[in-house]
């Protein structure tokens, strides 16, 4: 199976700043990298597909980038409704597997 | 609007079965790939299980952790996927989420087309506890 590994667990931040959460598979993925957010007691949300497509309705602020073995979701401007559990996902193979998530908290 | 709606969740104890159920709306069900993914209490999400559309074949793949206990099946007569869960075990307690997987193609070499799939829309969740 493929390990996920993301990096931090958490961190915390203020509005306004830059947020970077970094995944790394344990093999080559290509670029076959998704990332959801997950605000409390709610499903997780898809932002960004094939590492670096924005879903349609999410706020550009969001981007992702990478491929192979190591990828970033980047938060340009953190706003209050950022403030979530993110986590990737590769779906190269089955089993499809997540990284652990990053919760990102008000500093 | 597509919407997904879980049921089928309680408390059941070790060894006993359950099945969950996902009723489906405002898309074209028989043509979806559904997923079903868990997410243990204060812990990250696991994905447990796929289906893809009869006229894809209607396999279906498996984490390891269930394989063998748990089957993913779908009735596109009535909108709805399914989860039956046997033998179960106190490390199946978990809210268990039902989620479309969206595909995107991403390119095609001479002989094959490859696409990337993600879970688009996902429902609430149904609580599943395994306890004596």
């Amino acid at each position: 199976d493929i390990q996920m590994t993301q990096s931090p667990s958490s961190l915390s931040a203020s509005v306004g700043d830059r947020v970077t959460v970094t995944c790394r598979a344990s093999q080559s993925i290509r670029n076959y990298l998704n990332w959801y957010q997950q605000k409390p007691g709610k499903a997780p949300k898809v932002l960004i597909y094939a590492a670096s497509s924005l879903q349609s309705g999410v706020p550009s602020r969001f981007s992702g980038s990478g491929s192979e073995t190591d990828f970033t979701l980047t938060i340009s401007s953190l706003q209050p409704e950022d403030f979530a559990i993110y986590y990737c996902q590769q779906s190269y193979s089955i089993p499809w597997t997540f990284g652990q998530g990053t919760k990102v908290d008000i500093k | 609007e597509v919407q997904l709606v879980e049921s089928g969740g309680g408390l059941v104890k070790p060894g006993g079965s359950l099945r969950l159920s996902c009723a489906a709306s405002g898309l074209t069900f028989s043509h979806a790939w559904m997923n079903w993914v868990r997410q243990p209490p204060g812990k990250g999400l696991e994905w447990v299980g796929r289906i893809k559309s009869k006229t894809d074949g209607g396999s279906t793949d498996y984490a390891a952790p269930v394989r063998g206990r748990f089957t993913i099946s779908r009735d596109d007569s009535k909108n709805t996927l399914y989860l039956q869960m046997n033998r179960l075990k106190s490390e199946d307690t978990a809210v268990y989420y039902c989620s479309t997987v969206e595909a995107e193609l991403g390119y095609c070499n001479s002989t094959s087309c490859f696409h990337y799939y993600y879970m688009d829309v996902w429902g609430k969740g149904t609580t599943v506890t395994v306890s004596s």
